[in-house]
């Protein structure tokens, strides 16, 4: 089966960092993707890790580390628009994604 | 057409009745999804299809059923829709199933089934 681990909710100031953690349990993992999705609107792709490490996109990074079946997102120097809910999802065995539930992220002046 | 379009945006279904929902992309992508987004449950997988021709069900596939005709098009079909079927669907796609390829969702359709 699958579990995925994710904050429903975080609040964070704007300008500052934030940190958001995907802990995961599957059957085979093909990679861990990491999706942004505003209000009323389709999920966007932010990142996708298949190796540990980090990989950083801009303000955006995203670290894995496979053996421990975590992952997180961190976002830095916070702009208003970040405020969106951020999907963690992986792509087990029978390479299909799992998404997790949704970490809602509400970022305040 | 640039992506994936969804059709209706948003749709109020009687229960009983039979509801297609469409999607098209033109990426020429091999493979498509379709999702249903429910609060507090996230995104799950109805019914995936790898290549044109070619279907497979996903985690809840019960009461859904999809067909792959050709490359672009990847319909969804409520053959008797209930109320537990409300939810926002997307459809996605990549370039090919597996290998970490990147999945582009389409706007989503809000189905009410009263």
């Amino acid at each position: 089966g699958q579990n995925i681990d994710q904050p429903t909710e975080m609040t964070a100031t704007e300008g500052a960092i934030v940190q958001i953690n995907c802990t995961y349990q599957t059957s085979g993992f093909n990679g861990l993707f990491w999706y942004q999705q505003h209000a009323g609107e389709a999920p966007t792709f932010l990142s996708y890790n298949v190796l540990d490490g980090l990989e950083e996109k801009g303000r955006f990074s995203s670290f894995l580390s496979r053996s421990k079946g975590y992952s997180y997102l961190l976002l830095k120097e916070l702009q208003m628009k970040d405020s969106a809910s951020y999907l963690c999802a992986v792509l087990g065995g029978s390479y299909q994604l799992t998404f997790g539930k949704g970490t809602k992220l509400s970022v305040i002046p | 057409i640039a992506g994936i379009t969804q059709a209706p945006t948003s749709q109020i279904l009687a229960a009983g009745r039979r509801m297609t929902l469409r999607c098209t992309q033109d990426m020429r992508h091999n493979a498509m999804y379709w999702y249903r987004q429910d609060l507090g449950l996230g995104l799950r997988l109805i019914h995936y299809s790898n290549t044109a021709g070619t279907t497979g069900k996903g985690e809840v596939p019960d009461g859904y059923s999809v067909s792959r005709a050709n490359t672009d098009d990847f319909p969804l079909t409520l053959a008797s829709a209930v109320p537990s079927q409300t939810s926002v669907y997307f459809c996605a796609s990549s370039d090919r199933a597996g290998s970490g390829d990147t999945q582009y969702f389409g706007p989503g359709t809000r189905l009410t089934v009263l």
